[in-house]
This record gives C-alpha cells, sequence and structure tokens, in this order.
C-alpha cells in the first residue's frame, strides 16, 4: 500500500514551452501532496503544499504563476511549469500525505520526474 | 523555522564496516522519518519513529529518536554495497503535514 506515481519519468522540452507533471496515489486518498525540487546529491527543497479543492501553498521564493499546481481530487495533484527555461531544468518529486487511521503523518513518495529544458 | 541538522554530509566506508547518521535540531518533532533515496528515485520511507526515547529495528538498521523528540539517529550494522545511497532524516514539526529534512548523507560502501 501507499503508492504514488508521477508521470512522466523525465521530459525533455524546448525554452518556453509549458509541461504539466501528474502526481496520484494509487492506493490511498491523500490528505495532502506536496512539490519538491531536488538539485544533484542535494537533499529536498519543498516548493508548495497543495490540498484538494484548495488554493495551494507556496514556499518562500517559489513563483506561483511559474510553477502552477491543481489539486483536482484527492488522488490527483499536477504541476505545470510554465514557460520552462534551463534553469528549471531539475528532480521534480511529489508526495502524498497518509493519515487516515494514524495518528502521525507520513509522506510517500513518488518515484520522481526529471525535466530537462533545452 | 525549524531545521534539521543532519551529519556527515558524506560517508565513504568498506563493507562490513558499522556507521551512525545523526540528526539533531533545536525543535521538538512529533514524529521522524528515515528516508533511504538511489539515484534518479524517489525517497523510500524506511521507518518512522515517534515516541520520545523509542528504537525501532530493520534487519542491519537500527533507528532511533531522542527523549526530547529533537534528534535521531540511524545506526547500520555490517554496512553492504546494497546500503548505498541518500539517507534522509525529516521531522514533522509545527506545520502539521509539512516534512522539515536534514541535508542528507551520502552513503557509499564499497566492496
Amino acid at each position: 500500500g501507499a503508492v504514488v506515481s508521477q508521470h512522466p519519468s523525465w521530459v525533455i522540452c524546448k525554452s518556453g514551452t509549458s509541461v504539466k507533471i501528474e502526481c496520484r496515489s494509487l492506493d490511498f486518498q491523500a490528505t495532502t501532496m506536496f512539490w519538491y525540487r531536488q538539485f544533484p546529491k542535494q537533499s529536498l527543497m519543498l516548493m508548495a503544499t497543495s490540498n484538494e479543492g484548495s488554493k495551494a501553498t507556496y514556499e518562500q521564493g517559489v513563483e506561483k504563476d511559474k510553477f502552477l499546481i491543481n489539486h483536482a481530487s484527492l488522488t490527483l495533484s499536477t504541476l505545470t511549469v510554465t514557460s520552462a527555461h534551463p534553469e528549471d531544468s531539475s528532480f521534480y518529486i511529489c508526495s502524498a500525505s497518509l493519515l487516515e487511521g494514524r495518528s502521525y503523518n507520513e509522506q510517500f513518495f513518488g518515484p520522481g520526474t526529471r525535466l530537462t529544458v533545452l | 523555522t525549524q531545521l534539521l541538522e543532519q551529519s556527515p554530509q558524506f560517508l565513504s566506508i568498506q563493507e562490513g564496516e558499522n556507521l551512525t547518521v545523526y540528526c539533531n535540531s533545536s525543535s521538538v518533532f512529533s514524529s521522524l522519518q528515515w528516508y533511504r533515496q538511489e539515484p534518479g528515485e524517489g525517497p523510500v520511507l524506511l521507518v518512522t519513529v515517534v515516541t520520545g526515547g523509542e528504537v525501532k529495528k530493520l534487519k542491519r538498521l537500527t533507528f532511533q529518536f531522542g527523549d526530547a523528540r529533537k534528534d535521531s539517529s540511524l545506526h547500520i550494522t555490517a554496512a553492504q554495497p546494497g546500503d548505498t545511497g541518500l539517507y534522509l532524516c525529516a521531522g514533522d514539526g509545527t506545520s502539521y503535514g509539512k516534512l522539515t529534512f536534514g541535508q542528507g548523507t551520502i552513503l557509499t560502501v564499497h566492496p
């Protein structure tokens, strides 16, 4: 249980185009989903927190108009990188929070999406 | 702002050696998770510790949560090349659901 999928696993796009990344919790309903960015050999950097049916909460320094997040259901959140530029190239990872039946929060991560902007 | 200091940042050891990774904070966490991540993949949850003083064992891995719930350690006995990866600790603190991550420990176990 507690499986999270991400699609696509990798994407290469031209500068100026937009890219959409999907995050799905496959076998549970997620209270909250999170989007992270990770640079090589570094820890995860939280970009935003997403709750179903409400606006995402962005971390300081993350442009909400650049990184659009939509959380349409309890099992699906999407991250759209708009007008992507080479500096947006990175490894993007989502996680889903499993709370039902638990007294503490645990996050389960997707396999990540490697974005390369040419 | 909560901080979680993880050390060491890099660890390169020979197969069969023991090692310990530490995570320390001045803040109290309601729970703390340990993850392992391989290159090009997402982090995989190893364990969650919740109670102060708790010790959990997962085969050769031993996880401890400090009595005050401000620190944690991961001890690996007789490390194997398959243990190679990035180890991350993450604490659940005041912002419910939002984890504070340590800087990560890159472990390399040489055969």
